[in-house]
This record gives structure tokens, C-alpha cells and sequence, in this order.
């Protein structure tokens, strides 16, 4: 079965400080990980997925995260945290029969001023 | 706009009415999805279709839950004599194809709220 695991329910850092959001998978064949930020009261909104090929992908936003077979991770980070990235973030790995996305319980980042 | 509608954004019904949920997908999205948000957790998976056909219906919880594509574009998802434990956020989103690199593109959501 595939899973995701956010470990951590908050994640708080100072502006401008780097960030970290930690997610672990659990699948089956080869993992397809992407990353969602979801504002107030808003849908999700695609950040960046890994398919296959480098493990730093690059995404919106400033966005990149860390692809670690050997840890079975997939972080989320950037270089330089903004007020303005607090949100929800959810992992997310999709199965390999394609049509379901399981997602993590979420990550709330708060970026202080 | 070009992105995922949904409607009504907010819904209020009395245990055991009837409710029906709308999403207008992305245009020429072949694949859509539907999902159940409880208050602080992550979205789980109910329905997913790709055009017209229901490919995959494990998540609904039950009987009471039926979901419809009939022209392969707008869907509808009907909930029968509600229940407080439906109560949560529905998410809609669809992917341009069904191929694994094809992210999610969320609508965002009808509240439901059942009293």
C-alpha cells in the first residue's frame, strides 16, 4: 500500500531563515511524490513533483525538495523563507495504477517576521 | 478563469436531506477526482473517473455517496440522507491525462456542513 508521512504538524522559522518540511513514503514500485501548498479556505495547489531523474526538483515559488531513496524522504525547502509561504503543505504519492493520490496529514508553516 | 470550479461553496443541510456537489474540471481534462477533507487532515481519496467512466469508486463510504461524469466534463457528487459524519470539505480536482507526472488541479471545495 502507499503512504505518506509528515511527521510534523507545525514547522515554525523566521523570515528569511531556510525552511525544512519533512515527508516519508511508503510505496510499492517506484514512487511519484509531489507537494501541495493549500491556503485558507482554498484548494491545493501544485508545488512540484518527483518522477524520476535528479533528486533536487525544482518547483513554484522558490520551492525545491529532496528526493532520498535510501532514507525513502522526499523535503520540502527553500533557501529563504517569506511571511507570505505560511500555509499547509501536504505530501502526496501517487499510486501506481495512477488514479489515486494519498496524501499526508499536512505540515502548518508559520513564518514569524 | 481556466481553473477548477466548484459549487456551491458553502452548503447547509439537515440530517437526511439529500445534497448534490458540483465541479466543472479544467477544460480537456481527462481525468477527475474527487476527495473528503476532514477539518486538520489531508484530503482522502472517494471517486476517480477518466471521461465519462468511473474507473475507480473504493473510496465512497458508503452507499449513500454516488458520483457522476455523464458527458466526460462537469461531475456531480450526490450525497443521500446526510449524515453529521459527512460533514467536511469536498475537493474536485482533475489532471490533463492519467500518465503518473500529472499533478492535481484543485477546485476550492464546497463546505458541507450537516446539522
Amino acid at each position: 500500500a502507499q503512504s505518506v508521512a509528515q511527521p510534523e504538524d507545525q514547522v515554525n522559522v523566521a523570515e528569511g531563515n531556510p525552511l525544512t518540511v519533512k515527508c516519508t513514503y511508503s510505496v510499492s514500485g517506484n514512487p511519484y511524490l509531489f507537494w501541495y501548498v493549500q491556503y485558507p479556505n482554498r484548494g491545493l495547489q501544485f508545488l512540484l513533483k518527483y518522477i524520476t531523474g535528479d533528486n533536487l526538483v525544482k518547483g513554484s515559488y522558490g520551492f525545491e525538495a529532496e528526493f532520498n531513496k535510501s532514507q525513502t524522504s522526499f523535503h520540502l525547502k527553500k533557501p529563504s523563507a517569506l511571511v507570505s509561504d505560511s500555509a499547509l503543505y501536504f505530501c502526496a504519492v501517487r499510486d501506481y495504477n495512477f488514479n489515486k493520490f494519498y496524501f499526508g496529514s499536512g505540515t502548518k508553516l508559520n513564518v514569524k517576521p | 478563469g481556466a481553473g477548477v470550479s466548484q459549487s456551491p461553496r458553502y452548503k447547509v443541510a439537515k440530517r437526511g436531506q439529500d445534497v448534490a456537489l458540483r465541479c466543472d474540471p479544467i477544460s480537456g481534462h481527462v481525468s477527475l477526482f474527487w476527495y473528503q477533507q476532514a477539518l486538520g487532515q489531508g484530503p482522502e481519496f472517494l471517486t476517480y473517473f477518466q471521461n465519462e467512466a468511473q474507473l475507480d469508486k473504493s473510496g465512497l463510504p458508503s452507499d449513500r455517496f454516488f458520483a457522476e461524469r455523464p458527458e466526460g466534463s462537469v461531475s456531480t457528487l450526490k450525497i443521500q440522507r446526510t449524515q453529521q459524519e459527512d460533514s467536511a470539505v469536498y475537493l474536485c480536482a482533475s489532471s490533463r491525462t492519467g500518465g503518473t507526472d500529472s499533478p492535481l488541479h484543485f477546485g476550492n471545495g464546497t463546505r458541507l456542513t450537516v446539522t
